[in-house]
C-alpha cells in the first residue's frame, strides 16, 4: 500500500541551528513534491515545490532535496528562529492529486 | 487578496443534523479542493473541482457527503446526516492551474466540525 512517512518524533532545536526533516515514501511515483507549513488553528501554507527531475531547491533559509531512487525528500531550515516553530507537511503530487504526510512538529528554543 | 474564505470557523452539531460548510476560493483560481484533517488520518482529499466541474470525488467517504460548486466563487460541502466520526477540520483550497507541474495550493483557515 502507499505510504508517506515523516519524522515520527517532534523536533526540538536551539535557535540558530539547522533543522532537518525527512519525508520517505513507498509505492508512489510522484511527479513533484511540495512542503507546507501549518500553524495551530490555521490551514497549511505552501513553502517549496520540487519536481522529480530536480535534485535540490532553495528559498531563503529553506532547502529541499528530492531523491527518487531513495524515495526520500529532506527539508532543511538553516539558522532556525523561534518563528519557525510549526508543523511541516510534505505532500507528494501526481497530476492534481496531493497526498500529505502526517507532518513533523518543530519547536525552536530561543 | 483576501485568500480562501471558509465559513463557519467552528460548527457544533448533534448527530443526525445536516451540516453545510462554505468556501469562497481566490478570484481567478480555477481549481478547488476539499480536504479533511484528523489526527488519525492526516489530510485527506475529499473532492476536486476544475472550472466548477467535479473531476474526482473518490475521496468522499460515503453518500452522506455531497459537494457543489454552482459558480467560480462559491462551493459547499454538505453532510447529511452527520455522525460523530465526521468530527474533523475541513479545509478548502484553491489553485490557479492544475497540470502535471502543479501550482501551489492556497488553503483556507478551515472549519472545525464537532458532531456530538
Amino acid at each position: 500500500s502507499q505510504k508517506i512517512e515523516q519524522n515520527s518524533e517532534a523536533l526540538n532545536i536551539q535557535e540558530g541551528k539547522t533543522a532537518t526533516l525527512t519525508c520517505n515514501y513507498t509505492n508512489y511515483s510522484p511527479a513533484y513534491l511540495q512542503w507546507y507549513r501549518q500553524d495551530p488553528g490555521r490551514g497549511p501554507v505552501f513553502l517549496l515545490l520540487i519536481r522529480e527531475n530536480e535534485k535540490e531547491k532553495r528559498k531563503e533559509r529553506l532547502k529541499v532535496t528530492f531523491d527518487t531512487t531513495l524515495k526520500q525528500s529532506l527539508f532543511h531550515i538553516t539558522a532556525s528562529q523561534p518563528a519557525d516553530s510549526a508543523t511541516y507537511l510534505c505532500a507528494l503530487g501526481i497530476d492534481y492529486k496531493l497526498s500529505f504526510g502526517a507532518g513533523t512538529t518543530v519547536t525552536v528554543r530561543a | 487578496d483576501a485568500g480562501v474564505i471558509q465559513s463557519p470557523r467552528h460548527e457544533v452539531t448533534e448527530m443526525g443534523q445536516e451540516v453545510t460548510l462554505r468556501c469562497k476560493p481566490i478570484s481567478g483560481h480555477n481549481s478547488l479542493f476539499w480536504y479533511r484533517q484528523t489526527m488519525m488520518r492526516g489530510l485527506e482529499l475529499l473532492i476536486y473541482f476544475n472550472n466548477n466541474v467535479p473531476i474526482d470525488d473518490s475521496g468522499m467517504p460515503e453518500d452522506r457527503f455531497s459537494a457543489k460548486m454552482p459558480n467560480a466563487s462559491f462551493s459547499t460541502l454538505k453532510i447529511q446526516p452527520s455522525e460523530p466520526r465526521d468530527s474533523a477540520v475541513y479545509f478548502c483550497a484553491s489553485s490557479q492551474t492544475v497540470t502535471i507541474d502543479n501550482e501551489k495550493l492556497f488553503f483556507g483557515s478551515g472549519t472545525q466540525l464537532s458532531v456530538l
